[in-house]
């Protein structure tokens, strides 16, 4: 399995307040992603980097912020968390040769599970 | 319109049963992959196809790139093949996947 954690796995929180929600992984991989999965909607991409400090929107980005320090390390924080928010949260990694060229084969992590109040 | 669409959105089967899932999308695409995605929630990738055909064990993928229409075949249905499967492209020149909403399998004993 790819080297890829997610921490926390669980949380529940109160709506206003600020969550991080971080990736970690081993594989050294360049790209990583953060999506959200709702029932009704499947995956949707939340925002993705494309190297250390480069990272860019997906297709529900709104409240949303990320960062990438460190090749290994990708944070997804929510500024002010809302109920529509509550959501399973997947991080999933890829290389640009992942599965061969072209085909951006991703590995993801376990998910995050995050209830808002 | 979604540009992934994958049927039946649920399938109930008994245990033995030959299982058909279907996907079709709108775009050029450079990859297709068929993910599947147990009860506890981790998401693994099964087959990732540009062409043709692949088996994996009882399990066998293909994609008609004319028609823009992939399918994910399960000979000899068990129940431990209860999980969602989801069907993502990679469009032509993009690095991000587009993901179907996934069909939720059940195989009966």
């Amino acid at each position: 399995d790819a080297g890829i954690t997610q921490s926390p796995r669980h949380k529940v929180t109160e709506t206003g307040t600020p969550v991080t929600l971080r990736c970690h992984q081993t594989e050294n991989h360049r790209y990583m992603y953060w999506y959200r999965q709702d029932p009704g909607h499947g995956l949707r991409l939340i925002h993705y980097s494309y190297g250390v400090k480069d990272t860019d929107k997906g297709e529900v980005s709104d409240g949303y912020s990320v960062s990438r320090s460190k090749t290994e390390d990708f944070l997804l924080t929510l500024e002010s968390a809302t109920s529509s928010q509550t959501s399973v949260y997947f991080c999933a990694i890829s290389d640009t040769f992942s599965g061969g060229r072209g085909s951006n084969e991703q590995f993801f992590g376990p998910g995050t599970r995050l209830t808002v109040l | 319109k979604n540009e992934v669409e994958q049927s039946p959105q649920n399938l109930t089967a008994q245990e033995g049963e030959f299982i058909t899932i279907n996907c079709s999308y709108s775009v050029g695409i450079s990859a297709l992959h068929w993910l599947q995605q147990h009860p506890g929630g981790g998401i693994v990738s099964l087959f990732m196809l540009s062409s043709g055909k692949k088996k994996h064990g009882r399990l066998i993928a293909t994609i008609n790139i004319q028609e823009k229409h992939s399918s994910l075949h399960i000979t000899a249905s068990h129940p431990r093949d209860s999980a969602v499967y989801i069907c993502a492209v990679k469009r032509q020149g993009a690095q991000k996947l587009v993901f179907g909403q996934g069909t939720r399998l059940t195989i009966n004993p």
